[in-house]
């Protein structure tokens, strides 16, 4: 079975801080991984995903993250945060096979001026 | 191309009541979720989709029914509305490369409230 942990349901920075959400999985499969992004009262847009390929993955707006096997993490990080940034981050895993994706309990991210 | 397309976007029901959550994507997608949000557990499959005719449970199925007599459209039933199932939904829908399921993309969300 497949699973997905998020460490730190609310994360708080400063306007031009570095931006680090936590996020573990578990795969019995080589998975693939999804980092989405929430703003309030909207759906969930795709930041970024690893299927395989390079271990670093650029997303949109600034983010990246590094697949990590050997610590079963997908971390996302940006070197300098925004205001536009404050939103709710979700990591999901899926096995590339279906449709089905495991998400995280999500990480709700505030930056201050 | 409009993607995922959600109607209603906000609902009131009294407890017992029935209604259908509409879902239509203009990808040419086979493979179409549902999904409901919860505060502080994330987003949970209810239900999902392969292609027209093909239907399977996902991880909270009880109280919903769906059925996928198109491509386009993936409508998620609620028979007898209940308290617990007060939510946000989402739909979503994503394509094959090479085989392997792609992207999924979600639509604007249904907000239910069950009184």
């Amino acid at each position: 079975a497949q699973s997905v942990t998020q460490l730190g349901s609310h994360v708080s920075v400063s306007e031009g801080a570095l931006v680090l959400l936590r996020c573990n999985y578990s795969s019995s499969v080589p998975p693939y991984l999804f980092w989405y992004v929430q703003y309030p009262n909207q759906g969930l847009q795709l930041l970024l995903k690893y299927t395989s390929a390079a271990t670093l993955v650029k997303g949109i707006n600034g983010f990246e993250a590094e697949f990590k096997k050997s610590e079963t993490s997908f971390h996302l990080t940006k070197p300098s945060a925004h205001m536009s940034d404050a939103a709710e981050y979700f990591c999901a895993v899926s096995d590339g096979n279906t449709d089905k994706l495991i998400f995280g309990t999500g990480t709700r991210l505030q930056v201050f001026p | 191309n409009a993607g995922v397309t959600q109607t209603p976007k906000f609902q009131v029901l009294k407890t017992g009541q029935s209604m259908t959550l509409q879902c239509a994507q203009d990808m040419n997608h086979e493979y179409m979720s549902w999904y409901r949000q919860d505060p502080g557990m994330g987003l949970r499959l209810i239900h999902y989709s392969v292609g027209a005719g093909i239907t399977d449970q996902g991880e909270v199925p009880n109280g919903y029914n769906v059925s996928r007599s198109t491509t386009e459209d993936f409508p998620l039933r609620l028979l007898s509305a209940a308290p617990s199932q007060t939510s946000v939904y989402f739909c979503a829908s994503s394509g094959r490369d090479r085989g392997r399921v792609e992207t999924q993309y979600f639509g604007p969300g249904t907000r239910l409230l069950v009184l």
